[in-house]
């Protein structure tokens, strides 16, 4: 059964900080992982979508990595805003879409 | 192009009545996934459907709960004899064909927020 886990669960830093976001999966057999970002009261918003055949993507500011073979993703933040203040989640897709609980993002200024 | 619309945004009910949740795809998307949140946790899968066609209900409670999507009009979520544990958010997702899945990110709606009283 895959198992999805984000480390850490919240994280409050203040603005400009480079961020690491991790999210680790326990079944390397995945189609492909995606990060959203979901504000509170508000549906996900899809951030970056990793092919399993893929080592990275980037937007903007946000890089993703993908590790299959050892079960890791990151999701890296460069200089951090206040507007980045959210719940991260990660989703592997195998035959359904698991997503992990999430970490809760808070960027003070 | 428009995204995913859910409706109601909110939607109150007292313990017994019928919840009713709809979901509009993206234009284009045939594939439809409904998932839920419950206060403080993560959201959990519950079904996978294309039109007119149930491809995965692995998630949804053995009753009271069910999923359709016709041919024409929205998906609709179902909830009989609703209980307080029931309040969610819910929130429904797409994807166009015909690989599901596999290469396209999910699309999410705004979701609803059931509550029973």
């Amino acid at each position: 059964k895959q198992e999805v886990t984000q480390i850490p669960a919240a994280l409050s830093v203040p603005e400009g900080e480079n961020l690491v976001l991790n999210c680790s999966f326990t079944d390397s057999a995945i189609y492909n992982l995606q990060w959203f970002r979901q504000d509170p009261g508000k549906g996900l918003t899809s951030l970056l979508l990793i092919q399993s055949s893929q080592r990275e993507q980037t937007s903007g500011r946000l890089n993703a990595s993908l590790d299959k073979s050892s079960g890791r993703s990151t999701l890296y933040i460069a200089a951090s805003q206040p507007g980045d203040s959210a719940t991260y989640l990660c989703a592997v897709v195998a035959d359904k879409l698991i997503f992990g609980t999430g970490t809760r993002l808070q960027v003070f200024p | 192009n428009a995204g995913v619309m859910q409706n109601p945004r909110h939607l109150v009910r007292r313990r017994g009545q019928e919840a009713r949740l709809r979901c509009s795809p993206m234009k284009g998307h045939s594939h439809v996934y409904w998932y839920r949140q419950l206060p403080e946790e993560g959201l959990k899968f519950m079904v996978y459907l294309q039109k007119e066609n149930i491809i995965d209900e692995s998630g949804m409670p053995k009753e009271r709960f069910s999923a359709e999507f016709p041919k024409e009009g929205p998906s609709i979520l179902r909830i009989q004899q609703v209980v307080r544990g029931d309040s969610a958010a819910y929130f429904c997702a797409s994807s166009p064909p015909p690989r599901g899945y596999g290469d396209s990110p999910l699309h999410f709606g705004n979701g609803t927020r059931l509550t029973v009283t």
